[in-house]
C-alpha cells in the first residue's frame, strides 16, 4: 500500500505487560513521528526520527517508553510495564523531508488503540 | 512552549450552512499552521496549511488565513455538506524547544452536519 500502516490496530494488555507497536512509513520518507492521542484529545508528540537517528524524544512520558528505527524504515514503539494511563491511540506519521522543513506534510497511519486493563 | 486552542464541539449545523471553527495559537518564532481532518473510521489527513503571515490555505472549499496579529487560523467554509462531518484539528509546527520537531495539536472540534 502507499500509505503509512500500523500494527496491530487494537491491543489489549494487562497492567504490567510489555507491548510493541509497529509502524511502516511511506517508502522513502526520511522523517518518522510517534504521537499519543488520549480519548477526546488531540495527538501529543512523543518522539521523532530522521532516518535511523532519534533526534527528539522529549515527548516520551516516562522511561517505560522506548522507540527505535534501526534501519531507517520500520519503527517500533515499546511500552514496558504498561499502566492504565497508557491507554490511548498511538499514531505514527511520516514525511518526505528532514527536520529543516517545518511545513512538510506529515502522513498519518490509522493508529493502534491500546487498552490497558 | 507552543500551544493551540480551538473551539470545543460538537458543532452541529444544517447542510449548506456557513462554517467557522476558531483556532488561536501561542508560539515563538514563525510557525507553520495546519488544519487536519479525521473522517469517521479513517486516519488524520492534511486539509490545508499556511506557512507565513497572511497566507491563505484552501482545499475542498475550506479556507483559513494565517493572522499573525491575532495569532489565529480560523477554518471557514461557505456551504457545508453532510460529508464534511468529521473531527477537525488545528496544529502548528515550529522550533521552540522541546517537542519542536513534532506538530502541536488542538483538542479537535467534532463537526456534525445534518441533512
Amino acid at each position: 500500500g502507499a500509505g503509512v500502516s500500523q500494527s496491530p490496530r487494537y491491543k489489549v494488555a494487562k497492567r504490567g505487560q510489555d507491548v510493541a507497536l509497529r509502524c511502516d512509513p511511506i517508502s522513502g520518507h526520511v522523517s518518522l513521528f510517534w504521537y499519543q492521542q488520549a480519548l477526546g484529545q488531540g495527538p501529543e508528540f512523543l518522539t521523532y526520527f530522521q532516518n535511523e537517528a532519534q533526534l527528539d524524544k522529549s515527548g516520551l512520558p516516562s522511561d517505560r517508553f522506548f522507540a527505535e528505527r534501526p534501519e531507517g524504515s520500520v519503527s517500533t514503539l515499546k511500552i514496558q510495564r504498561t499502566q492504565q494511563e497508557d491507554s490511548a491511540v498511538y499514531l505514527c506519521a511520516s514525511s518526505f523531508s528532514g527536520r529543516a522543513i517545518i511545513d512538510n506534510e506529515q502522513f498519518f497511519g490509522p493508529g493502534t488503540r491500546l487498552t490497558v486493563l | 512552549g507552543n500551544s493551540v486552542t480551538q473551539m470545543e464541539g460538537p458543532v452541529t449545523l444544517s447542510e449548506e450552512a456557513f462554517l467557522t471553527i476558531n483556532c488561536t495559537y501561542t508560539a515563538t518564532g514563525y510557525p507553520s499552521l495546519f488544519w487536519y481532518v479525521q473522517y469517521p473510521g479513517e486516519g488524520l489527513q492534511l486539509l490545508l496549511k499556511a506557512t507565513k503571515a497572511d497566507d491563505k490555505g484552501s482545499n475542498k472549499g475550506f479556507e483559513a488565513t494565517y493572522r499573525k496579529e491575532t495569532t489565529s487560523f480560523h477554518l471557514e467554509k461557505g456551504s457545508v455538506q453532510v460529508s464534511d462531518s468529521a473531527v477537525y484539528f488545528c496544529a502548528l509546527s515550529g522550533y521552540s524547544g522541546g517537542g519542536a520537531d513534532g506538530l502541536t495539536f488542538g483538542k479537535g472540534t467534532h463537526l456534525i452536519i445534518q441533512p
